[in-house]
């Protein structure tokens, strides 16, 4: 798992509730990546991570926010859940020129 | 576990042969190319990488194999066994730290 924690690892929300998932490593990575993945649409880009404070949007970030105030962990904040985004959450890290890995993933569902 | 496509390519080979997966890729300027295994309720896991200035690169049992010429990546795994199964998927890397990745090939590997 090259040092990348999600948690939680699982979690059931009501619709309109805030959640918000942690990903956390220890590999000093510059790069952190959010995704989603669905059946039928494979993994998708939520925000990104460039450094610390530095974020940019993905092709599904309607609906989310993120946040990295130090390079160990990045936030992926659903300011008001909604059951589309009942999905499963990767976190994924990276640097210039080396392997990217990811998280195992948190399992949410919105009711 | 959950499923990572409803959908997807499948491949059933038998235990003890090789088998190739395939993948398509967009960018002609693609400089990077990674291929994952996720199995069932778990996060893609990094298998083996490739460079644009290769062709070929190989790892334990497994191999990949680059043509850009017609923008065509594939994976052989070589003496298939019982824990190859699981979701295969490519990436490429289109920009800077930005991974495009495939729909995945579902392999299966039978007794």
């Amino acid at each position: 798992d090259a040092g990348i924690t999600q948690s939680p690892r699982h979690k059931v929300t009501e619709t309109g509730t805030p959640v918000t998932l942690r990903c956390h490593q220890t590999e000093n990575h510059r790069y952190m990546y959010w995704y989603r993945q669905d059946p039928g649409h494979g993994l998708r880009l939520i925000h990104y991570s460039y450094g610390v404070k530095d974020t940019d949007k993905g092709e599904v970030s309607d609906g989310y926010s993120v946040s990295r105030s130090k390079t160990e962990d990045f936030l992926l904040t659903l300011e008001s859940a909604t059951s589309s985004q009942t999905s499963v959450y990767f976190c994924r890290t990276g640097s210039q020129n080396t392997e990217a890995f990811f998280g195992q993933g948190t399992r949410l569902t919105v009711v | 576990g959950e499923s990572v496509g409803l959908h997807l390519p499948t491949l059933s080979v038998q235990e003890g042969d090789n088998s190739i997966i395939n993948c398509a890729y967009s960018n002609s300027a693609s400089d990077y190319f990674i291929w994952y295994k996720q199995e069932s309720g778990k996060g893609p896991q990094f298998i083996i990488d490739i460079r644009s200035n290769m062709d070929k690169r190989q790892g334990q049992r497994v191999t990949v194999l680059l043509n850009k010429t017609v923008k065509h990546l594939s994976l052989q795994i070589a003496a298939t066994q019982p824990g190859d199964s699981a979701v295969y998927f490519c990436a490429e890397r289109s920009g800077a730290q930005k991974l495009v990745f495939g729909q995945g090939t579902r392999l299966t590997i039978n007794p």
